[in-house]
């Protein structure tokens, strides 16, 4: 599974877009790009996944570029229950739906009132 | 839904002590896995079940762990004997081939 770069911390203010990037540059063809966020003593929570068009739920938006090098989570309005750990996981879609999800150390978000 | 129970929510033992730790799944998902998160490594998968037979067990530690499946409702992972290095938070997941996995509120161990 291909390894991904985060920035280990970001602010953001509440109401505000928190914009998480994240760098994949040797991910496969065949490998999605999912999120995970991890509220403090809480386990991790599935936000978002996406292969190559950017995706959209109740919850963010993702978008990937289109060399799939990269990737932005948009948190659309940071409340200050968003404080949490995000993860960036790059994993083909057997593996990461029924298998291994590889966790790297995250983006520790604070957002602020 | 009443997603992924693990319990205890804590534990606290001496070493040499056995422990054993509790996941009943989301009713039917038919993949279970058993995740270790510490400060120093982070989130680690120890095991993985499909259809309640172990896949992949390359991340337990050591011998002095392992985990059944006996049913589709519930799994252990036993810690026989306990070293305070096994100090951490476990979680549970569970997942489909269909949907991304689901995870536990954990059961945090602490080894004395």
């Amino acid at each position: 599974d291909a390894k991904t770069t985060q920035p280990p911390s970001m602010d953001c203010a509440e109401g505000r877009a928190a914009n998480l990037p994240c760098n994949h540059s040797t991910i496969s063809g065949n490998e999605y790009v999912y999120w995970y966020r991890q509220i403090h003593s809480q386990g991790p929570q599935y936000i978002i996944h996406g292969l190559k068009n950017n995706e959209t739920n109740e919850m963010a938006s993702l978008i990937i570029t289109e060399d799939r090098k990269s990737s932005t989570l948009i948190l659309p309005h940071a409340t200050l229950r968003d404080t949490a750990v995000y993860y960036c996981i790059v994993s083909a879609f057997r593996s990461s739906n029924t298998g291994k999800l590889i966790f790297g150390q995250g983006t520790t978000l604070q957002v602020k009132p | 839904d009443a997603g992924v129970i693990q319990s205890p929510r804590h534990e606290v033992t001496e070493m040499g002590q056995e422990v054993t730790l509790r996941c009943k799944p989301i009713s039917g998902h038919d993949y279970l896995f058993w995740y270790r998160q510490t400060m120093m490594r982070g989130l680690e998968l120890l095991i993985y079940f499909n259809n309640n037979v172990p896949i992949d067990d390359s991340g337990m530690p050591e011998d002095r762990f392992s985990a059944k499946m006996p049913n589709a409702s519930f799994s252990t992972l036993k810690i026989q004997p306990s070293e305070p290095r096994d100090s951490a938070v476990y979680f549970c997941a569970t997942g489909t081939g269909a949907q991304p996995q689901h995870f536990g509120d954990g059961t945090r161990l602490s080894i004395l």
